[in-house]
């Protein structure tokens, strides 16, 4: 079974940068695209943007360039860092996998980041 | 990007009830349409894909269907379990987008 987990801090301070990391379980990180997905009350569930075993990357041209998203496959883990955050951006913010037939098909718990001094 | 709009928004129906949820994609995105189940505090489910593939384990109670731009989600008779948010979601083109939610009160 397909497992993910968001780990990071749960408070960042406006302007600095949000650190994420995803752990994988259940599968190869070779077959599928790994995504970032976040979700607030303002502005419903968002797609961040993915990352491939090749280290290709894509994102949501929404976050004007603020998103990174990289792998480390030896240690099956893949992280979300974005910069220069504002009280926008505090969401509740899901790792998952990628699936491209079919879509966002597995889903980490979530994670709660809020953005304040 | 291609915009999903669902409605209605929420809707309170009765355990046994006929639901029924449409969403409608700003343009054409074939059949690249997934549905979701989110309860509160929870990740989303995983329910349809393809507009009308139930995922392995979801209920037969579920169903979708749909192409282009006009999709339709059912749940034929309605369990205390499936309240919460219903989500659309494309993955024709990129970014991918999401409906804005139904949420179903029982």
């Amino acid at each position: 079974q397909v497992q993910l987990q968001e780990s990071g801090p749960g408070l960042v301070q406006p302007s600095e940068t949000l650190s994420l990391t995803c752990a994988v379980s259940g599968d190869s990180m070779i077959t599928h695209y790994w995504s970032w997905i976040r979700q607030s009350p303002g502005k419903g569930l968002e797609w961040i943007g993915y990352v491939y075993y090749t280290g290709g990357t894509k994102y949501n041209p929404s976050l004007r360039g603020r998103a990174t998203i990289s792998l480390d496959q030896s240690n099956k883990r893949f992280s979300l860092k974005m910069t220069s955050v504002s009280a926008a951006d505090t969401a509740v913010y899901y790792c998952a996998r990628y699936n491209w037939n079919y879509g966002i098909d597995y889903w980490g718990q979530g994670t709660l980041v809020t953005v304040s001094s | 990007d291609i915009l999903m709009t669902q409605s209605p928004s929420s809707l309170s129906a009765s355990v046994g009830d006929r639901v029924t949820i449409t969403c409608q994609a700003s343009q054409d995105i074939s059949d690249n349409l997934n549905w979701y189940h989110q309860k509160p505090g929870k990740a989303p489910r995983f329910l349809i894909y393809d507009a009308s593939n139930l995922e392995i384990g979801v209920p037969s109670r579920f169903s979708g269907s749909g192409s282009g731009t006009e999709f339709t989600f059912t749940i034929t008779s309605l369990q205390p379990e499936d309240y919460g948010s219903y989500y659309c979601q494309q993955y024709e083109t990129f970014p991918l987008t999401f409906g804005g939610g139904t949420k179903v009160e029982i």
